[in-house]
């Protein structure tokens, strides 16, 4: 069975920083792209960010580019989104989610909360 | 960036009723490169359609997909209970890959 963990979402203030991770179970890791998408409270679906199987190719959403980056280690089995300069607009749910070209595969999110 | 732009935001139907929600996008998608999910309340969006026709594995028949270029259609031939949710497009054929801002079924 297909399985995605994610871990990390914390309350932070503005400006700050934080990692989520993503644990990966009962699929070959290595040959699916990861992606990351949010949804703010009560709101859409947003894409952040992806990453292909072997970690050379990634691609950001405007609204976090030079401020997230993400990075996998297929080793481990996880996925991961480092995350700085945080603003309250960065507030959501954050999943992540396996395809190669859709979203397959979705864990259940983390709740990363933004807030002085 | 390619915006999607769902109709209508809200419909209200009773189980058994067939219906279609639309997704335009803003410019022609390549190789139609359209997605769509399904998400109900506290869960995880979950893919129901690909390639703007083909079913993901497991997703029911009254689900079906159809359009080209920048005009998509998602059809529930007849509503189920369990159908009642937020629906969402996305796109994947240009980066950044975008999603519609939700199609939300109610029961009436």
């Amino acid at each position: 069975e297909v399985q995605l963990v994610e871990s990390g979402g914390d309350l932070v203030q503005p400006g700050g920083s934080l990692r989520l991770s993503c644990a990966a179970s009962g699929f070959t890791f290595s040959t699916f792209a990861m992606y990351w998408i949010r949804q703010a409270p009560g709101k859409g679906l947003e894409y952040v960010s992806a990453i292909s199987t072997n970690g050379d190719i990634t691609d950001y959403a405007n609204s976090v580019k030079g401020r997230f980056t993400i990075s996998r280690d297929n080793s481990k089995n996880t996925l991961y989104l480092q995350m700085g300069s945080l603003r309250p607009e960065d507030m959501a749910v954050y999943y992540c989610a396996a395809g190669n070209a859709v979203f397959d595969y979705w864990g259940q999110g983390t709740l990363v909360t933004v807030s002085s | 960036e390619i915006v999607l732009t769902q109709s209508p935001g809200t419909l209200s139907l009773s189980p058994g009723e067939r219906t279609t929600l639309s997704c335009r996008a803003s410019q022609s998608l390549s190789s139609s490169y359209l997605a769509w999910y399904q998400q109900k309340p506290g869960q995880a969006p979950r893919l129901l359609i690909y390639g703007a026709s083909s079913r993901a594995t497991g997703i029911p028949d009254r689900f079906s997909g159809s359009g080209s270029g920048t005009d998509f259609t998602l059809t529930i031939s007849r509503l189920e209970p369990e159908d009642f949710a937020v629906y969402y497009c996305q796109q994947y054929g240009s980066s950044p890959r975008t999603f519609g801002q939700g199609t939300k079924v109610e029961i009436k």
